[in-house]
């Protein structure tokens, strides 16, 4: 009973290639996140959804964009690789306004060289 | 800007040692504050503190949360080599629905 599943979860590409990331949830919540940690363990906020709409956009380059067909899923496209966005991906989610708890999924190691 | 701050970054212990980890913050329009412990993959959920001087507790673990001096404390008792990992301390903002987090403290926990 996976709540929040990402796939893949290793992504090894090399620089210029374009990627996606997708993710899931079972758990009924709607908003959704993707956070980016950096090799210091560092857990930064890029995305949120809300029922569908973006409620929140960090300063993340343009050449990322969160696509989200329903509640339950968020993806995140990555145009144009580059070494920099070497990391790990986590997608999120919780029920907005209820509580804060986000509840993350497995994470996707991304490799560019 | 909103800033969260934990310290020590990283503690090696005993089993069977306690240990505090520290948590302060500045934020505008303070929610909450969320403690998570992350080993190898996902970050997990332990507490949630949104009022001061309320302490949550789950078995070995407890926090504390101090609004007026902008800190919160994650005490483990008896510790176990299970509980080593990374502690994340998360703030979040009323309407913001984000959560702003710390850079963590890695606890490594000796046989």
């Amino acid at each position: 009973d996976t709540a929040v599943s990402q796939t893949p979860k290793y992504l090894v590409t090399q620089m210029g290639n374009d990627k996606s990331i997708k993710c899931e949830q079972n758990l009924g919540h709607d908003t959704m996140y993707w956070y980016k940690q950096d090799s210091k363990k560092f857990l930064k906020i890029m995305f949120s959804y809300n029922n569908k709409e973006l409620i929140i956009n960090e300063t993340v380059p343009n050449r990322f964009s969160p696509k989200s067909p329903d509640k339950a899923h968020l993806n995140l496209h990555i145009n144009s690789l580059e070494l920099g966005d070497s990391a790990v991906y986590f997608c999120a989610s919780s029920q907005y306004g209820r509580d804060s708890v986000q509840y993350f999924g497995p994470g996707t190691r991304l490799t560019v060289t | 800007e909103d800033k969260v701050v934990q310290s020590p970054l990283s503690l090696v212990v005993h089993e069977g040692d306690t240990v505090t980890l520290n948590c302060s913050y500045e934020v505008t329009n303070f929610r909450s504050l969320l403690w998570y412990k992350q080993e190898k993959k996902a970050p997990t959920f332990l507490f949630m503190l949104t009022s001061s001087g309320i302490e949550k507790k789950s078995g070995r673990l407890s926090s504390i949360l101090d609004k007026k001096e902008l800190f919160s404390i994650l005490n483990i008792t008896a510790t176990q080599t299970g509980d080593s990992a990374v502690y994340l301390c998360a703030v979040e903002s009323t309407g913001a629905n984000n959560l702003f987090f710390g850079t963590g403290t890695r606890l490594t926990v000796i046989p």
